[in-house]
């Protein structure tokens, strides 16, 4: 079992430019999250997929979209890079969505310039 | 606004002694809360969680605690190792959601 997995590790972007974070999980999780978390302080919701074909806007959404590709996977996808959204990105899964027993990947840090 | 807290952002410990985690919560609609571990380089690992309708849980050497008249939880690790040295997160939950505080740094020292 790898868990919840992230790709990439590391990515620079310069502003304007696009890219897309892979998520997966292998633990027939219903429930998917993806966060930031700035220097310093807590992590942010910026969407959630209750289960699979669903999602929905979490605290910070603006600047990003995402894709529920199946049950195991969840992308999240920046059309147009911004220096505000240089940030680590974690990825998380749960059973379902009234839990906070919720299992995070390793991260993916982005630095915007 | 609402919003969830850590009193202290650092804490050091001496090996083998108890460390407290305090937390302090807003949401009195928040059904349930969370302890999170993260260790440097590494992604939050869920510790504990207790559901608002309780007021202590215990696990393996830790153990939440949940005082809803003055909205505080804290977190307690029995016989601090060198392993516990991370960044701890409170968070609490409503629905799908969770609001995580800033985290509190737990030093342990030799």
């Amino acid at each position: 079992n790898a868990g919840v997995t992230q790709t990439p590790k590391f990515q620079v972007l310069k502003t304007g430019q696009s890219m897309t974070l892979q998520c997966a999980q292998d633990m027939n999780h219903n429930s998917m999250y993806w966060y930031r978390q700035d220097p310093g302080m807590g992590l942010r919701l910026i969407y959630y997929s209750a289960s699979e074909g669903t999602t929905d806007k979490g605290e910070v959404p603006n600047g990003y979209n995402v894709s529920r590709l199946n049950k195991r996977e969840f992308s999240l996808r920046l059309e147009s890079a911004a220096p505000s959204q240089t940030s680590v990105y974690f990825c998380a899964s749960s059973v379902g969505t009234h839990t906070g027993e919720q299992y995070f990947g390793p991260g993916t840090r982005l630095t915007v310039t | 606004g609402e919003s969830v807290g850590l009193h202290l952002p650092t804490l050091s410990v001496q090996e083998g002694d108890n460390s407290i985690i305090n937390c302090a919560y807003s949401n009195s609609a928040s059904d349930y809360f969370i302890w999170y571990k993260q260790e440097s380089g590494k992604g939050p690992q869920f510790i504990i969680d207790i559901r608002s309708n309780m007021d202590k849980r215990q696990g393996q050497r830790v153990t939440v605690l949940l005082n809803k008249t003055v909205k505080h939880l804290s977190l307690q690790i029995a016989a601090t190792q060198p392993g516990d040295s991370a960044v701890y997160f409170c968070a609490e939950g409503e629905g799908y959601k969770l609001s995580f505080g800033a985290g509190t740094t737990v030093t342990v020292r030799a």
